[in-house]
């Protein structure tokens, strides 16, 4: 079964500055079938980011994914105010279709 | 406007069963592996269950033998039938679907919350 590690657990920027979110895998991923979500408090998970590095439509273009193999990562270009939230990645494609433990992205 | 709404949440007692319900507006859901996902308050998301369009079905350990999903085509919905509850399993439900060919779940519910208390 494949783990996945998200870091850092929390992440203090602000508006404009660029973020680096990171999930590594105890395993490779197959296909890089790696997603990445935007939750907000007492919202579901929005899906951002599939296939490691696709974008969603609707996504805004300052987020990216990039990655393969066991290290994938999340970038926001330039944190806008809506931005701050939890992020988490999931790998899918084949059971188990596990969550990394989240990222938490405040304002500082 | 595409949506997935739940229902069937609540509080139940330790041991109890409890069906959770799904519904699709907007999209045909045969055409889309559907999920369950649950987060505890506080918590991260975790995965519970998936069907496929093929009608296979898969389990977290967390809840494999307690739990059973199911999807009903022809009226657009799908379900979580849990047994054997425990305090461990209160947390916000949410269901999910994924356009089939190996995409993760685009579409979510709003989620609906199960408390197993006495």
């Amino acid at each position: 079964e494949i783990v996945l590690t998200q870091s850092p657990g929390t992440l203090s920027l602000s508006p404009g500055e660029r973020a680096t979110l990171s999930c590594r895998a105890s395993q490779s991923v197959s296909r890089s079938y790696l997603a990445w979500y935007q939750q907000k408090p007492g919202q579901a998970p929005r899906l951002l980011i599939y296939s490691a590095s696709s974008r969603v439509a609707g996504t805004p273009d300052r987020f990216s994914g990039s990655g393969s193999g066991t290290e994938f990562t999340l970038t926001i270009s330039r944190l806008e105010p809506e931005d701050f939230a939890v992020y988490y990645c999931q790998k899918y494609g084949s059971s188990p279709y596990t969550f990394g433990q989240g990222t938490k992205l405040e304002i500082k | 406007e595409v949506q997935l709404v739940e229902s069937g949440g609540g509080l139940v007692q330790p041991g109890g069963s409890l069906r959770l319900s799904c519904a699709a507006s907007g999209f045909t859901l045969s055409n889309y592996d559907i999920h369950w996902v649950r987060q505890v308050a506080g918590k991260g998301l975790e995965w519970l269950s998936t069907i496929t369009t093929a009608d296979d079905s898969y389990y977290a350990g967390s809840v494999k033998g307690r739990f059973i999903i199911s999807r009903e085509n022809a009226k657009n919905s799908f379900y979580l039938h849990m047994n054997s509850l425990t305090a461990g399993d209160t947390a916000v439900y949410y269901c999910a679907a994924g356009a089939v060919g190996n995409f993760p779940p685009g579409f979510w519910g709003q989620g609906t919350l199960v408390t197993v208390s006495s």
